[in-house]
C-alpha cells in the first residue's frame, strides 16, 4: 500500500502570504502528527490528531499556525502571514493505533521557503 | 527544558561495530525509540525501548537504562547503506503521543 503523501513538495511563497500543507496518511492510520525539521536537526513536534480530534497543540509556535483533520484521514496545516523564519521543512507522520509506542511512518516532507 | 543529547558525528568502516549514545533530560519518560535518516529523506523508525535492556532487531540493537536516563543504539557489520543520520526520541508524558527528537547523529561508514 501507499505510504503517508505530502503536497506540495515544494512551496515557494512571499512574506505575508498564507500556506496550506496537506497530509495524506496511511490508509486506516488513526494519528497523524505534524513536525517541523530543520537541516541538521531532529523532528520539532508541532501539533498531532487521534481520528479528528486535536490532541496536542503544545508545540505551534504561535497563532499563526493551525492544522485541521476534519474527517480523520487527510490533514491541513496552514501558517498565515508567512514570515522568513517559517522556512523549513514540514513533516507529516501516521501511525496505526492510539498506543503512543506505535511506530510513526513518516511522509517526504514539504520543504517551505519563505521569500 | 527537555532534551535529549547525542554525539553530533560517528566515523566507523564498514564491517565494524559502532554505538550511538542518547542521554535525555525529560519531565517523564515513557520510552525511548530510534530513527534513521537517510540525507533527503524521510527518518524511519528502527527500534523501540520502554524497559530497562537490551532489545535486538537483526543488525541493529537498542540499550536502554532509565536509572541513567540513557540509552544508546548499536549497529553491527557496517555496511556503506548505514551512511545516515540517526535521532533517539522521548514521549516524555504519559497523556500525549509527543515525541521529543535529539539532536541527531551522522554516521558515516567509510570502505
Amino acid at each position: 500500500g501507499a505510504g503517508v503523501s505530502q503536497s506540495p513538495r515544494y512551496k515557494v511563497t512571499k512574506r505575508g502570504q498564507d500556506v496550506a500543507l496537506r497530509c495524506d496518511p496511511i490508509s486506516g492510520h488513526v494519528s497523524l502528527y505534524w513536525y517541523r525539521q530543520a537541516l541538521g536537526q531532529g523532528p520539532e513536534f508541532l501539533t498531532y490528531f487521534n481520528y479528528e480530534a486535536q490532541q496536542d497543540k503544545s508545540g505551534l509556535p504561535n497563532d499563526r499556525f493551525s492544522a485541521e483533520r476534519p474527517e480523520g484521514s487527510i490533514s491541513t496545516l496552514t501558517i498565515q502571514r508567512t514570515e522568513q523564519r517559517d522556512s523549513a521543512m514540514y513533516r507529516c507522520a501516521s501511525s496505526l493505533a492510539l498506543a503512543w509506542q506505535e511506530t510513526q511512518y513518516f511522509g517526504p516532507g514539504t520543504r517551505l521557503l519563505v521569500l | 527544558g527537555q532534551s535529549l543529547e547525542q554525539p553530533s558525528e560517528v566515523t566507523a568502516v564498514e564491517g565494524a561495530i559502532v554505538q550511538i549514545n542518547c542521554t535525555y533530560q525529560t519531565s517523564g519518560f515513557y520510552g525511548l525509540s530510534w530513527y534513521q535518516q537517510h540525507d533527503g529523506g524521510a527518518p524511519t523508525f528502527l527500534s523501540y525501548n520502554a524497559l530497562d535492556g537490551l532489545e535486538e532487531t537483526g543488525r541493529f540493537s537498542s540499550f536502554l537504562s532509565r536509572s541513567d536516563s540513557y540509552g544508546y543504539l548499536l549497529l553491527q557489520e557496517l555496511q556503506m547503506k548505514d551512511s545516515a543520520s540517526y535521532f533517539c526520541a522521548v514521549r516524555a508524558s504519559y497523556n500525549t503521543d509527543k515525541l521529543i527528537f535529539g539532536t541527531g547523529t551522522r554516521l558515516q561508514v567509510f570502505p
